[in-house]
């Protein structure tokens, strides 16, 4: 089954520096890939997602790249603001078969300091 | 996604009790996911369901758990005889097609004592 490694667990930048968070997954059938972000306490909510046919996606200050080859999808985040800080889920899925789920991968807690 | 409807949002059992969480999905949405988060960790699968169907449900334990999405009313996810083990965080999601992005429900917190 799909396996998804997610780096790094912890992440701490200032206040308008960038963040980066890498993913990797292993069946190469995925073709789904949303990020979500989670603040303590409160229910996932989705902020970008991507298909396997395109390489790119951006909106405003968060930009989601897909790598088929390698096996690999990384969030990034620029201009980085407190509001930003939580706990940001990445997970792939195959859509088109008979499953539906979502295999997330362990999470990154992001905190940016002011 | 503040469509997908939980409750309880808080539920505290003792050992050996059952527990009944339930899910609302959106509007329009006939497929419902649920999924177990351990403090600390990501979300797990456990089953995934259309109306009156289970369509998959290899991620949830054989024994103790069962789950159903009737024509009419809310999703159901059933643990039996509850252990301290089984205190997590429910969450649903649903989705209005297959493979289509699923948005999240707030959480039911199971407490076992």
């Amino acid at each position: 089954g799909e396996n998804v490694e997610q780096h790094p667990s912890t992440l701490s930048v200032q206040e308008g520096d960038s963040a980066v968070i890498k993913c990797t997954y292993s069946d190469s059938a995925s073709n789904y890939f949303p990020w979500y972000k989670q603040e303590l306490g409160k229910r996932p909510q989705l902020i970008i997602d991507i298909r396997s046919n395109v390489g790119e996606k951006k909106d405003q200050r968060i930009a989601v790249t897909l790598n088929k080859t390698a096996k690999h999808f990384s969030l990034h985040i620029t201009e980085t603001q407190p509001e930003d800080s939580a706990v940001y889920f990445c997970a792939a899925s195959y859509y088109g078969g008979s499953q539906g789920n979502l295999i997330f991968g362990k999470g990154t807690k992001l905190s940016v300091k002011p | 996604n503040a469509g997908v409807m939980q409750n309880p949002r808080h539920l505290v059992r003792r050992r050996g009790q059952e527990a009944r969480l339930r899910c609302s999905p959106m509007k329009g949405h006939s497929h419902v996911y649920w999924y177990r988060q351990l403090p600390e960790e990501g979300l797990k699968f456990m089953v995934y369901l259309q109306k009156e169907n289970i369509i998959d449900e290899s991620g949830m334990p054989k024994e103790r758990f069962s789950a159903e999405f009737p024509k009419e009313g809310p999703s159901i996810l059933r643990i039996q005889q509850v252990v301290r083990g089984d205190s997590a965080a429910y969450f649903c999601a649903s989705s209005h097609h297959r493979g289509d992005t699923q948005y999240f429900g707030p959480g039911t917190r199971l407490t076992v004592l």
